[in-house]
């Protein structure tokens, strides 16, 4: 049981490169997030989906784009990096239930980015 | 949108004081307050959550209490340990969607 899977741990890019941050997550869960952590300003939330096909905008989504094919899997692309995008993004999942306190969250890792 | 305010944003203490953290947050239909410790290199991992319907809740050293009427709850660890330093953030969850605080990064000394 792997839990939530992120790869790669640690990426510098070019300003205007794409790329893509994977998450794979082995326990069911049908929701899947992911946030930017970045000094003094906590965890924001990019995008998350609540199932397959569902995807929903965070906090902070402008310059980043998902998609959800599959219940394991919720990539995150970005399509044009820009230095602001230097941070360490980390992906969550949970549980969907109607009862709230049984959607806790499990987080991978994290990726470091680095943008030129 | 929900917003969640944290303070304070650094906090030391000696081995066995105690420790507190407060958040606020703006909107009443938030329903979840975890609570999430993250270590140096790692992913944060929960350490207590309340509900709306609940006003303190308990798990050894430490607690969590909730003011629905101001909008705010605190996290209290109580005689703290070397192992406790971390930075710790709330969390309030409405929706589908839950939004963090700013973090605190406590530090205990021996």
């Amino acid at each position: 049981n792997a839990g939530v899977t992120q790869t790669p741990k640690f990426q510098v890019l070019k300003t205007g490169q794409s790329m893509t941050l994977q998450c794979a997550q082995d326990m069911n869960h049908e929701y899947m997030s992911w946030y930017r952590q970045d000094p003094g300003m906590g965890l924001r939330l990019i995008h998350y989906s609540v199932g397959a096909g569902i995807t929903d905008q965070g906090e902070v989504p402008n310059g980043y784009n998902v998609s959800r094919s599959t219940t394991e899997d919720f990539p995150l692309r970005l399509l044009s990096a820009a230095p602001s995008q230097t941070s360490v993004y980390f992906c969550a999942s949970s549980y969907d239930s109607g009862s709230p306190g049984a959607n806790v969250l499990t987080f991978g890792a994290g990726s470091r980015l680095t943008v030129l | 949108g929900e917003n969640v305010e944290q303070h304070p944003s650094t906090l030391s203490v000696q081995e066995g004081d105690s420790a507190v953290i407060k958040c606020t947050y703006s909107d009443s239909a938030s329903n979840y307050f975890p609570w999430y410790k993250q270590e140096l290199g790692k992913g944060p991992q929960l350490i207590i959550d309340i509900r709306s319907n609940v006003g303190e809740k308990k798990d050894q050293r430490i607690a969590v209490t909730l003011n629905k009427t101001a909008k705010h709850f605190s996290l209290h660890i109580t005689e703290t340990q070397p192992e406790d330093s971390a930075v710790y953030f709330c969390a309030a969850r409405k929706r589908g969607k839950l939004i963090f605080g700013q973090g605190t990064e406590l530090s205990v000394k021996p």
